[in-house]
């Protein structure tokens, strides 16, 4: 099947600092990424989708300007959380479609972001 | 209209037994309709799919059933096993949840297969 990876698969930063979580499709092109966010007990959380070389579109309540998201090749996309603070700690999760099957979504194993 | 509702929201079965998991849609335009295993500190994997021209589909233990004009889908899993203890969501989107087409996802189900 396709897989997806993300690195970190955890990370502890303290609060202000700005923390980079990478997606990648490893054995496929993904012309579209998506970052999910999860707390504890919840469902996902679209948070933004990116097409590969454009910018990224923020669901209602994102702030683009806190989450940067960069979709420079077809197998890379990252998350970068600027300025974090403690209310940022979540279970950060992408997801790639693209070439392989008929489009649809594959996950990646998610990143644990703590800020103290 | 773009929530699926999804139930119950925990639910314990004993080894052995069927283990079942409703979900309604409002979006009469969703055609692509998956269901996700989520385990502890785990990416969500698919675990089956359906498409709206077929009422059911079966993988192994896994079946779902589709009723179009209800706008409901369940996932049915038989013969639990203590392995299957994980939370399921189920999810809705048009075409396959790829590109621009959002995948919206229920608010999930927290399984516990007692052995």
């Amino acid at each position: 099947g396709a897989v997806v990876s993300q690195h970190p698969s955890w990370v502890i930063c303290k609060s202000g600092t700005s923390v980079k979580i990478e997606c990648r499709s490893l054995d496929f092109q993904a012309t579209t990424m998506f970052w999910y966010r999860q707390f504890p007990k919840q469902s996902l959380m679209l948070m933004a989708t990116s097409n590969e070389g454009s910018k990224a579109t923020y669901e209602q309540g994102v702030e683009k300007d806190k989450f940067l998201i960069n979709h420079a090749s077809l197998t890379l996309s990252t998350l970068t959380v600027t300025s974090a603070h403690p209310e940022d700690s979540s279970f950060y999760i992408c997801s790639a479609a693209g070439t392989r099957g008929r489009g649809e979504q594959f996950f990646g194993p998610g990143t644990r972001l703590t800020v103290l | 209209q773009q929530q699926v509702k999804q139930s119950p929201q925990s639910l314990i079965v004993q080894k052995g037994g069927i283990s079942i998991i409703n979900c309604a849609y409002e979006n009469t335009a969703f055609d692509y309709f998956p269901w996700y295993q989520q385990f502890p500190g785990k990416g969500p994997a698919l675990l089956i799919a359906i498409r709206p021209d077929v009422s059911e589909k079966k993988e192994g233990r896994f079946t779902i059933s589709f009723n179009k004009s209800a706008k409901q889908f369940s996932l049915h899993i038989m013969d639990s096993q203590p392995g299957d203890s994980a939370t399921y969501f189920c999810a809705a989107s048009r075409g396959y949840g790829g590109a621009t087409n959002k995948l919206i996802f229920g608010t999930g189900t927290l399984l516990a297969v007692q052995p």
